[in-house]
């Protein structure tokens, strides 16, 4: 089943405890996507990777970083969680970069920082 | 950064009414996309529409991108309890690899 995977979906922790939330997709997809989506505010994009070893900032990439060293795999890292993190993010991927193709979420992870 | 704006933001309406929810900005868009989000998952697309002044039909919803690619509305005919969810437009401008969301329309249909 084609489909994209976060875990963990749930996670509470506190500031200052490196965090990494994992995705990967099965779908030989070359764009891959974080976001994160807080009331009121959409979902706004964190970091982007067009290709392996290609990644680029989107809106909100303080604070997190990412790597893209296999097609499949694009994690999120937060090296030190602070309270404004909180929040449920999503990992999406697309055949290609562009506006056009359609982007399949995971299905979320629900991080809390305290 | 560019914004996309939705109106409304809250929408509850009875079964069999229709509605239209609308997506703003002041950019120029290369495509726009709908996507319906339900709880606990992820959104799921619905449309993308391309050309200025396109209309795609999807059963009771019609999808329109106004002519100069800065708009977009997603009109439901009949609207059934099934419908009820959390709908948002997105898109890319042209150059770019980045992808804006709206800021989210959430519809609640009463049987």
């Amino acid at each position: 089943e084609a489909q994209v995977t976060q875990n963990p979906r749930y996670l509470i922790t506190v500031t200052g405890k490196k965090l990494t939330v994992t995705c990967s997709q099965n779908m030989n997809h070359e764009y891959m996507s974080w976001y994160r989506q807080d009331p009121g505010l959409g979902l706004r994009q964190i970091y982007y990777s067009m290709n392996v070893e290609v990644t680029d900032k989107g809106d909100v990439p303080e604070g997190y970083k990412v790597s893209r060293k296999e097609k499949r795999n694009f994690p999120l890292i937060l090296e030190s969680p602070s309270p404004n993190q909180t929040s449920l993010y999503f990992c999406a991927s697309s055949l290609y970069s562009g506006g056009n193709q359609p982007q399949h979420f995971g299905d979320g992870t629900r991080l809390s920082i305290l | 950064t560019q914004l996309l704006e939705q109106s409304p933001q809250f929408l509850s309406i009875q079964e069999g009414e229709n509605l239209t929810v609308y997506c703003n900005s002041s950019s120029v868009f290369s495509s726009l996309q709908w996507y319906r989000q339900e709880p606990g998952e992820g959104p799921v697309l619905l449309v993308t529409v391309v050309t200025g002044g396109e209309v795609k039909k999807l059963k009771r919803l019609t999808f329109q991108f106004g002519d100069a690619r800065k708009d977009s509305s997603l009109h439901i005919t009949a609207a059934q309890p099934g419908d009820t969810g959390l709908y948002l437009c997105a898109g890319t401008t042209s150059g770019t690899y980045k992808y804006i969301f709206g800021t989210g329309t959430r519809l609640k249909v009463l049987a």
